[in-house]
């Protein structure tokens, strides 16, 4: 069973607030991932990267930014929250060195922004 | 067009029958297919994952693959209730950063 863990699970702020989602991982993958997910669409890439301070923006364009300084940490920040970024957000890890392989997945982090 | 694409169903189907979702993509580069299955609320979890060409089969899943046609396929056999989820397509080739996933078929399962 993966050990991924993201908090809050769920979380209701106001426009223009500061958030950070966490994201932490056990198994000491390099490669980590953050998913958006809105209800019953896909799941776009919004961030990636391949080890400690290795950080890229995905296919869907974002205006969160994340940070990588431990391998096993993951978080990603919106300094100022707009109701456009309500969303699930999904962080995933993954142990392939090459191309991408199984993702494991958080529970996920539902943000609403009022 | 999209990348991998997905009927996004309801497929409904009895319980004890055999269900079939389908999956197609663009990429003729991809070299890895994966199912996951998504409950509503949660995230997705692996069933199953295929490279080659031809059947693979997990217990009551098999994954079908066939690069040729660029299609791949989840067979469930014996549907259970419990199989009620969202099922997603996923591919990935060497030069991807990450897997790209299809918006996922809902199937349900009828008692």
């Amino acid at each position: 069973e993966a050990d991924i863990y993201q908090t809050p699970r769920y979380l209701v702020i106001g426009t223009g607030k500061k958030i950070t989602l966490e994201c932490s991982q056990t198994m000491g993958h390099d490669k980590m991932y953050w998913y958006q997910q809105d209800p019953g669409m896909e799941l776009h890439l919004i961030h990636y990267s391949y080890g400690v301070n290795s950080t890229e923006k995905g296919d869907l364009s974002s205006e969160s930014t994340v940070s990588r300084i431990r391998t096993e940490h993951f978080p990603l920040t919106l300094e100022s929250a707009r109701p456009s970024h309500t969303s699930q957000y999904l962080c995933a890890s993954s142990v392939r060195a090459g191309g991408a392989g199984e993702l494991f997945f958080g529970e996920g982090s539902r943000l609403t922004v009022l | 067009q999209k990348e991998v694409e997905q009927n996004s169903g309801p497929l409904s189907v009895p319980e004890g029958a055999i269900a079939s979702l389908n999956c197609t993509y663009s990429d003729r580069g991809s070299q890895s297919f994966f199912w996951y299955r998504q409950y509503s609320g949660k995230s997705p979890e692996l069933i199953m994952f295929i490279y080659s060409n031809g059947d693979k089969e997990d217990g009551r899943f098999t994954a079908q693959l066939n690069k040729a046609s660029q299609y791949v396929s989840l067979l469930i056999r014996d549907s259970q209730p419990s199989d009620s989820a969202t099922y997603l397509c996923a591919v990935s080739d060497t030069g991807r950063r990450a897997l790209t996933f299809g918006s996922g078929t809902r199937l349900q399962v009828q008692p």
